[in-house]
């Protein structure tokens, strides 16, 4: 199993550009999350997905959207770039309705925008 | 709600010295709880988790911690530090199957020769 892939792993954008983050997993997971880590801040959670189809918003969720059609597939889009969006994005998934289940994430999406 | 609180944003320790990294949650139910290590450039990757088996719960790499209920902790330790214990350290904790993860902000752990 390959696990949880992201790409790209580096990113430049100049402010108003739009991209997609791509996140994919292989082991069937319902749960997937995208987080972004900034110095001293934690991890954040962006938008999350407990199956295909259904997406719902965490706690910094302007200026980013995501849908889910497929249950490998979870990528998020970037709307129009913003100097404040410059940090590490990393996808996570976990199977199932038990909270004990772990995440397991990508290696994560270094964003640079300038 | 639930919170998490990690004291200390910078651990330092010499190797082969004892590891302690505090953190303490709030939560109105009993809840699930983490510890993650991310090291250099990488992602996040489970170190243990408690799963109300045990209120000391073994990882790995040497790591356990302990769920005290009454201190609302759970702190992770390690007898000795090595070098290869150089990371950041996030606690973790979540109120059910489908609840969202809140993360603490993390403890990066600088293990002196």
């Amino acid at each position: 199993n390959a696990g949880v892939t992201q790409t790209p792993k580096f990113q430049v954008l100049k402010t108003g550009q739009s991209m997609t983050l791509q996140c994919a997993q292989d082991m069937n997971h319902e749960y997937m999350s995208w987080y972004r880590q900034d110095p001293g801040m934690g991890l954040r959670l962006i938008h999350y997905s407990v199956g295909a189809g259904i997406t719902d918003q965490g706690e910094v969720p302007n200026g980013y959207n995501v849908s889910r059609s497929t249950t490998e597939d979870f990528p998020l889009r970037l709307l129009s770039a913003a100097p404040s969006q410059t940090s590490v994005y990393f996808c996570a998934s976990r199977a199932g309705t038990s909270g004990y289940n772990e995440q397991f994430f990508g290696p994560g999406t270094r964003l640079t925008v300038l | 709600a639930q919170s998490v609180t990690q004291l200390g944003s910078h651990v330092s320790v010499s190797e082969g010295a004892l590891v302690l990294l505090r953190c303490n949650y709030s939560s109105s139910v009993p809840p699930y709880l983490f510890w993650y290590v991310q090291y250099p450039n990488q992602g996040l990757q489970l170190l243990l988790k408690y799963t109300s088996a045990a209120t000391l719960v073994k990882g790995i790499n040497g790591f356990e911690a302990e769920f005290k209920k009454s201190e609302t902790s759970f702190h992770l330790t390690k007898p000795s530090a090595h070098m290869s214990d150089a990371a950041e350290y996030f606690c973790a904790v979540r109120l059910g199957g489908y609840q969202k993860v809140t993360f603490g902000t993390g403890t990066k752990l600088q293990v002196i020769p």
